[in-house]
């Protein structure tokens, strides 16, 4: 069973304040996608990165791939309350399947 | 704006009660899943479907729960009988079947169930 380990389980800053997320794994994936839940919804779609290496950037957010597709990287820069929610990265395992991590849950202080 | 829904969003049950949570897809996506989010285990995917056969159900107790499909719009998950343990989130989420690595999983509100 491939595992998605995050770090760190809980982080609680202020804002204006940047941060970074991990997602480490000893297995491969396919794709590596990134959520956010807030309480009582359902995790939403972040971004998406398939190739090693690879770089995506959603406004204040930067994601990053690692080269061997093990492992992942969500950095987000001045850090806002509306950033407050539970980060969960995803690893593709074939076309439908993914395996979510430990999540990490972020508490933006204004 | 599609998305998927839950019902009952909350369950309040006894144990050895039976429990049926309904989904309904977004239309037109032949992919659904069901997960179990607690706090201990994190997001666990239970089963799912493509075109309404089951492919993999191998993260179910296969003792106690059931999931099927009786048409393209519903999906239904039952525990029978429910015990304390099973008190969690449960999601469905849909999704067209993912030709692409971009394609992606729309996730329903969830239904909170407390088995006491």
């Amino acid at each position: 069973t491939q595992l998605l380990e995050q770090s760190p389980q809980f982080l609680s800053i202020q804002e204006g304040e940047n941060l970074t997320v991990y997602c480490n794994s000893s297995s491969v994936f396919s794709s590596l996608q990134w959520y956010r839940q807030e309480p009582g919804e359902g995790p939403v779609l972040l971004v998406t990165v398939v190739t090693g290496g690879e770089v995506k950037k959603l406004k204040r957010l930067t994601f990053q791939f690692g080269d061997a597709r093990k492992d992942s990287s969500l950095h987000i820069t001045a850090a806002q309350p509306g950033d407050t929610g539970l980060y969960l990265c995803a690893g593709g395992e074939g076309t439908d399947k993914l395996i979510f991590g430990t999540g990490t849950r972020l508490q933006v202080f204004p | 704006d599609a998305r998927v829904t839950q019902t009952p969003r909350h369950k309040v049950t006894e144990m050895g009660q039976e429990v049926t949570m309904r989904c309904q897809p977004i239309l037109g996506h032949n992919t659904v899943f069901w997960y179990r989010q607690t706090m201990m285990q994190g997001l666990e995917l239970l089963a799912y479907f493509r075109n309404r056969a089951p492919l993999d159900d191998s993260g179910m107790p296969k003792d106690r729960f059931s999931a099927e499909m009786p048409d393209a719009t519903l999906a239904t998950l039952k525990i029978q009988p429910s015990e304390p343990r099973d008190s969690a989130v449960y999601f469905c989420a849909s999704g067209p079947t993912r030709i692409s690595f971009a394609d992606t999983q729309y996730f329903g509100p969830g239904t909170r169930l407390t088995v006491l």
